[in-house]
């Protein structure tokens, strides 16, 4: 069963800038999407197919993908930013199925 | 502006049989761009996917939930269903529709890629 790995909590400072990671078997080889979750809302997607944008989520909002982890990165975080992260992909294995990781917190201190 | 509406008992019996529906509107369910499906949330909890379906009825589901869960759709009332037997505790989450891109593989499969839009959630709670 394929497991997509985030830590449960990324702490950062207004301004600075925010690293979630995705950690996955050979995750470079899938396609990563982050969506974020405020409390009492549905998620909402801020990066597709590993690095692209929806329209309407600012440019601080990127991402990354290689090897065994994929990585949501928010520059000059501000306080908006506090929320869940969370990666998904297709696991396209016998068992086909879609795989969320457990999400991570971000905290802005 | 697409939308999508899920409806259905907020409290459920444990062995009972969890049902809801997502109506869409604002778009068609039986575009050939997408699939519907389904995603709960446990309180406190992460996101857990449950299933997903194409118009033409073709199915995924999650292979933890797969002997419980029945997902099912109605293109003349733009609607598409989940059902979850035999449920307990375990099973009170908040419960989303969504609308997933669909993406191909090399073997030109289909499959549910990315969540575009949300409904809002309903929890559903398994108490007697």
């Amino acid at each position: 069963s394929y497991v997509l790995t985030q830590p449960p909590s990324v702490s950062v400072a207004p301004g600075k800038t925010a690293r979630i990671t995705c950690g996955g078997n050979n995750i470079g080889s899938k396609s990563v999407h982050w969506y974020q979750q405020k409390p009492g809302q549905a998620p909402v997607l801020v990066i597709y197919y590993d690095s692209d944008r929806p329209s309407g989520i600012p440019e601080r909002f990127s991402g990354s993908n290689s090897g065994n982890t994929a990585t949501l990165t928010i520059s000059r975080v501000e306080a908006g930013d506090e929320a869940d992260y969370y990666c998904q992909v297709w696991d396209s294995s016998s068992d086909p199925k879609v795989v969320f990781g457990g999400g991570t917190k971000l905290t802005v201190l | 502006q697409l939308q999508l509406q899920e409806s259905g008992p907020g409290l459920v019996k444990p062995s009972e049989t969890l049902s809801l529906t997502c109506t869409v509107s604002g778009g068609s369910i039986s575009s050939s761009s997408y699939y519907w499906g389904w995603i709960r949330q446990p309180p406190g909890k992460g996101l857990e996917w449950i299933g997903s379906i194409y118009y033409s009825g073709s199915t995924y589901y999650n292979p933890s939930l797969k002997s419980r869960v029945t997902i099912s759709v109605d293109t003349s009332k733009n609607q598409f269903s989940l059902k979850l037997s035999s449920v307990t505790a375990a099973d009170t989450a908040v419960y989303y529709c969504a609308r997933w891109a669909r993406d191909f593989g090399d073997d030109s499969s289909s499959s549910p890629a990315l969540i575009d839009y949300w409904g809002q959630g309903t929890l559903v709670t398994v108490s007697s």
